[in-house]
C-alpha cells in the first residue's frame, strides 16, 4: 500500500540555519502531497500543499516541491526561527480502499535554539 | 468561528471503564475522520465518515465506535479501555470538494491505568 517515510528527527538548529526536512513517498498514482505542522499542545495545520508533478508549495517561508521522478517532497526554508520548533508531518492522499484519507509520516520534530 | 473543538482535553481512566470523546465543527464539513496519535508512528485512522448517519472504519477501528447523528458532531466511543489506548486522539473535518486539505482539532489526551 501507499506509505510515507520522513527522515527521523530530531533534528536541532541553530536559528537563522537552513533546514531540509525529507520526505519519500510510495503510492499507486499520482497523489496530493502534504506537509502539516503540530505546534507543542496543539493540533496539527496545513503548512502546504502539492497537488501535481513539479508543483511548489509554500508558506511562510517553507517551500517543498513534488518530485515524480525521486517520489519526495523534502520541505526546506531557507533561514529557520525558535518559533518554527514542532514537529512536522509529510501526507500523501491516498483513495485505496475505497474512501480518501491522508497517509501520514511518523513525523519530524524540529527544535531551534536561540 | 471556533474550528474544530473536541471535548475533553485530558483523561484518565482504568482498564474496563468506558468513555465517549466529542467531536464539533461549525464549518459544514460533510467528512470527518478520528486518528490516534502515537510516538514515532504518525496519525493513523480510527474511523471516518463521509455525512451525516454514515459511518466506516479506518486503518485502526478495534476496540472503537463511533456515531455522527448530526453533521456538525462525531463522536468516538470506547466501550471496555485498555491500556493499548493510551494516546492522543485528533478529530479532523474537511469539505467534500477539498483534495484533503483536513482541518484538525486540537486533541484529546487519553491514559488507560
Amino acid at each position: 500500500g501507499d506509505s510515507v517515510t520522513q527522515m527521523e528527527g530530531p533534528v536541532t538548529l541553530s536559528e537563522e540555519a537552513f533546514l531540509t526536512i525529507n520526505c519519500t513517498y510510495t503510492a499507486t498514482g499520482y497523489p496530493s502531497l502534504f506537509w502539516y505542522v503540530q505546534y507543542p499542545g496543539e493540533g496539527l495545520q496545513l503548512l502546504l500543499k502539492a497537488t501535481k508533478a513539479d508543483d511548489k508549495g509554500s508558506n511562510k517561508g517553507f517551500e517543498a516541491t513534488y518530485r515524480k521522478e525521486t517520489t519526495s517532497f523534502h520541505l526546506e526554508k531557507g533561514s529557520v526561527q525558535v518559533s518554527d520548533s514542532a514537529v512536522y508531518f509529510c501526507a500523501l492522499s491516498d483513495f485505496s480502499g475505497g474512501y480518501n484519507k491522508l497517509i501520514f509520516g511518523a513525523g519530524t520534530r524540529l527544535a531551534v535554539h536561540p | 468561528n471556533a474550528g474544530v473543538t473536541q471535548t475533553p482535553k485530558f483523561r484518565v481512566l482504568k482498564t474496563g471503564q468506558s468513555m465517549t470523546l466529542l467531536c464539533a465543527q461549525d464549518m459544514n464539513h460533510e467528512y470527518m475522520y478520528w486518528y490516534r496519535q502515537d510516538p514515532g508512528m504518525g496519525l493513523r485512522l480510527i474511523h471516518y465518515s463521509v455525512g451525516e448517519g454514515t459511518t466506516a472504519k479506518g486503518e485502526v477501528p478495534d476496540g472503537y465506535n463511533v456515531s455522527r447523528l448530526k453533521k456538525q458532531n462525531f463522536l468516538l466511543g470506547l466501550e471496555s479501555a485498555a491500556p493499548s489506548q493510551t494516546s492522543v486522539y485528533f478529530c479532523a473535518s474537511k469539505p467534500k470538494a477539498s483534495v484533503n486539505e483536513q482541518f484538525f482539532g486540537p486533541g484529546t489526551r487519553l491514559t488507560v491505568l
